[in-house]
């Protein structure tokens, strides 16, 4: 079975600081994560996501984020909020060892960027 | 723009009766997701298409069905509407029906059920 974890329902942060969303998971193969967006009353948008290569993906609107193997995280960063950037944002997984191809997602947290 | 269309965007009915959203999926995407999306229970998926066939099912409700048509179109069914059912349905497509890539998702049918 495959999970996603965000520890955090909210996350508070001043504009022009740096913030990060956290994403622990739990797949039996290898891992394909995922960062979606959701602003209010819209869909899902893809950020990032990272299958395999460097650690350190690069996605939409400044945001990164960081696989880490050994802690199972991949968590999202951005250097400077902005408070355009307050929405709701899922991580997700699915396993790419030939288990299940549907996304597992996370139940979301919520960013407030404070002016 | 995702280039998924759902539509109603909002629906509101009553306890018994039945209701169809439906998705035209992205041009050239052969699968289509359905996911319901409540306060309580997050985003969970219900079943996935893939060119016309079911591919996978998740926590979907006898109660519920869906189809995917030959112009890849999908509907899904709700009857015997509940309270608890109340949530936001998005659809979401991919090109494949084992994709590596994201994906691409509507902006939701919003059910209300009194």
């Amino acid at each position: 079975a495959q999970s996603v974890a965000q520890p955090e329902d909210q996350v508070n942060v001043a504009e022009g600081n740096p913030l990060t969303v956290k994403c622990t998971y739990s797949v039996s193969g290898n891992p394909y994560l995922f960062w979606y967006v959701q602003y209010p009353n819209r869909g899902l948008q893809f950020l990032l996501k990272y299958i395999t290569g460097d650690n350190l993906v690069k996605g939409s609107y400044g945001f990164e984020a960081e696989f880490n193997k050994s802690q199972t995280s991949f968590h999202l960063k951005k250097p400077s909020a902005l408070v355009s950037d307050s929405a709701l944002y899922f991580c997700a997984v699915r396993d790419g060892g030939g288990g299940s191809y549907i996304p597992t997602f996370g139940r979301g947290t919520s960013l407030i960027v404070h002016p | 723009d995702s280039g998924v269309t759902q539509t109603p965007k909002h629906l509101i009915t009553a306890t018994g009766q039945r209701v169809t959203l439906r998705c035209s999926p992205r041009s050239g995407d052969l699968s289509v997701y359905w996911y319901q999306q409540s306060l309580d229970q997050g985003l969970q998926f219900l079943i996935q298409y893939y060119n016309g066939e079911e591919r996978a099912k998740g926590n979907i409700l006898e109660r519920f069905s869906a189809q995917q048509f030959p112009d890849l179109h999908s509907e899904l069914n709700l009857s015997s509407l509940e309270l608890g059912d109340s949530a936001l349905y998005f659809c979401a497509s991919s090109l494949t029906g084992t994709n590596t890539g994201e994906l691409f998702f509507g902006e939701g049918s919003r059910l209300t059920v009194l």
